[in-house]
């Protein structure tokens, strides 16, 4: 199984400032990586499918890089609705797996 | 507008059988790959299995000895099956749509999650 490993478990920001989120594979996955938001009380919403693709009506500001065995999310300016937890998840190997989640906090 | 909607009872009693469905509106069923992930309260995400269209599955290992998933197309719907149930069972269990990936990795084509359900709540407890 591939371990998906996030950090900071926790990242405390301002509106307007720059996120940044990492996301690191047990093993390399090439490109098969995706970003998730998720937000109290609601299901996960894909934002980065494979490493650095925006899902659809995803806004600008996010945007996703790296290969192989590491990953990273940023958020160049961040809005108030982007205080959330963050996913990865891998589809390179059998069983899909999530990272652990970080959340973004005021 | 995709719409996928979990339906099952909210509690069940421990060593019994979960049972979900998911029904899929405003969208086709075909061509899709479909899957049950869980998250227990204040956790993280848990990829339970998916199943496609053509009523292959692929599960967690960490639960395949108790699971089973179904389709059922002229429905529009899918379905899991978890027995044996214990407290640890208690979860958020969603239902979610991945189209075939943009590029097949070497073990799969499944893409990414793009719709998901709300959510249904299922407590194991007697």
């Amino acid at each position: 199984e591939i371990v998906l490993t996030q950090s900071p478990v926790t990242l405390s920001l301002s509106p307007g400032e720059r996120a940044t989120l990492s996301c690191r594979a047990s093993q390399s996955i090439r490109s098969y990586l995706a970003w998730y938001q998720q937000k109290p009380g609601q299901a996960p919403r894909l934002l980065i499918y494979d490493a650095s693709n925006r899902a659809t009506g995803i806004p600008a500001r996010f945007s996703g890089s790296g290969s192989g065995t590491d990953f990273t999310l940023t958020i160049s300016s961040l809005e108030p609705e982007d205080f959330a937890v963050y996913y990865c998840q891998q589809r390179q190997n059998w069983p899909l797996t999530f990272g652990g989640g970080t959340k973004v906090e005021i | 507008q995709v719409q996928l909607q979990e339906s099952g009872p909210g509690l069940v009693k421990p060593s019994e059988t979960l049972s979900l469905t998911c029904t899929v509106s405003g969208g086709s069923i075909s061509g899709y790959y479909w899957s049950w992930i869980r998250q227990p309260a204040g956790k993280g995400l848990e990829w339970i299995g998916r199943i496609y269209t053509s009523g292959d599955t692929k599960y967690n290992p960490s639960l395949e000895s108790r699971v089973i998933m179904s389709v059922d197309t002229s429905k529009s719907q899918f379905s899991l099956r978890l027995n044996s149930v214990t407290a640890a069972d208690t979860s958020v269990y969603y239902c979610a749509r991945a189209p075939p990936g943009v590029a097949c990795t070497s073990t799969s084509c499944i893409g990414y999650f793009d719709y998901w359900g709300q959510g249904a709540l299922v407590t194991v407890s007697s």
